[in-house]
């Protein structure tokens, strides 16, 4: 079946610093994939989405890029500010099923001045 | 655009009650969704609706469990005699557009369950 590994957390980092979080998955076929964020005591918004290999996905300073050969999707941003301070979800649809959405586990991502 | 509500946002009731939740999707969204998250995870996906058809529903729902949107616009979800196991939050996402392979889903604020 469809599965999303994320790197496992807490992350905390420092102001400026730059930021990866690892994305894995499984599926079959090409699957659509996302970055959701969920700042505190909001809901999941999409960050960012690319729907075929190598596209790359861009918001807020925020990238990841769809990589079909290592199949990952991973999470970066050149220096991360306080109010990124968040939870992070990996998500993926497929096509088929294309109603389902599969999230990995999330990262919570703590930024200090 | 007033975003995905959801009623009631907290809903505190004893094993065996049943219980209902309600989704106010985006206006005109023609795609609806419900997920559960447990603390720690993520969303779960629960089932989905194109307009008034639910057109796919997750294999971990229960008979206990069902989802309706009868003229295809709000959406409710029951639990009938419910377990310590559904507490979790219950997420509720819309979408419109071309595919819904890429189309982006809205969440709602979620509603917490919590079984006593």
């Amino acid at each position: 079946g469809n599965s999303v590994t994320q790197m496992e957390g807490p992350v905390t980092l420092s102001e400026e610093a730059f930021l990866t979080i690892n994305c894995t998955y499984t599926a079959t076929g090409y699957p659509s994939l996302f970055w959701y964020v969920q700042y505190p005591g909001e809901g999941l918004q999409l960050l960012l989405k690319a729907t075929k290999a190598d596209d790359k996905g861009s918001n807020k300073g925020f990238e990841a890029t769809y990589r079909k050969e290592t199949t990952s999707f991973h999470l970066e941003k050149g220096s991360v500010q306080v109010s990124d301070s968040a939870v992070y979800f990996c998500a993926l649809r497929r096509y088929t099923n294309a109603g389902k959405s599969t999230f990995g586990d999330g990262t919570t991502l703590t930024v200090k001045p | 655009d007033t975003g995905v509500s959801q009623d009631p946002r907290h809903k505190i009731t004893k094993r065996g009650q049943n219980v209902t939740f309600r989704c106010d999707p985006i206006s005109e969204h023609n795609r609806l969704y419900w997920y559960r998250q447990t603390l720690g995870q993520g969303p779960e996906f629960l089932t989905y609706f194109q307009n008034e058809a639910q057109l796919e529903k997750s294999r971990l729902l229960s008979d206990r469990f069902s989802a309706e949107r009868p003229k295809g616009s709000f959406s409710t979800l029951e639990i009938q005699r419910t377990e310590q196991g559904d507490s979790a939050m219950y997420l509720c996402a819309s979408s419109s557009g071309d595919s819904s392979s890429t189309d982006t889903q809205y969440f709602g604020p979620g509603t917490r369950l919590t079984v006593l």
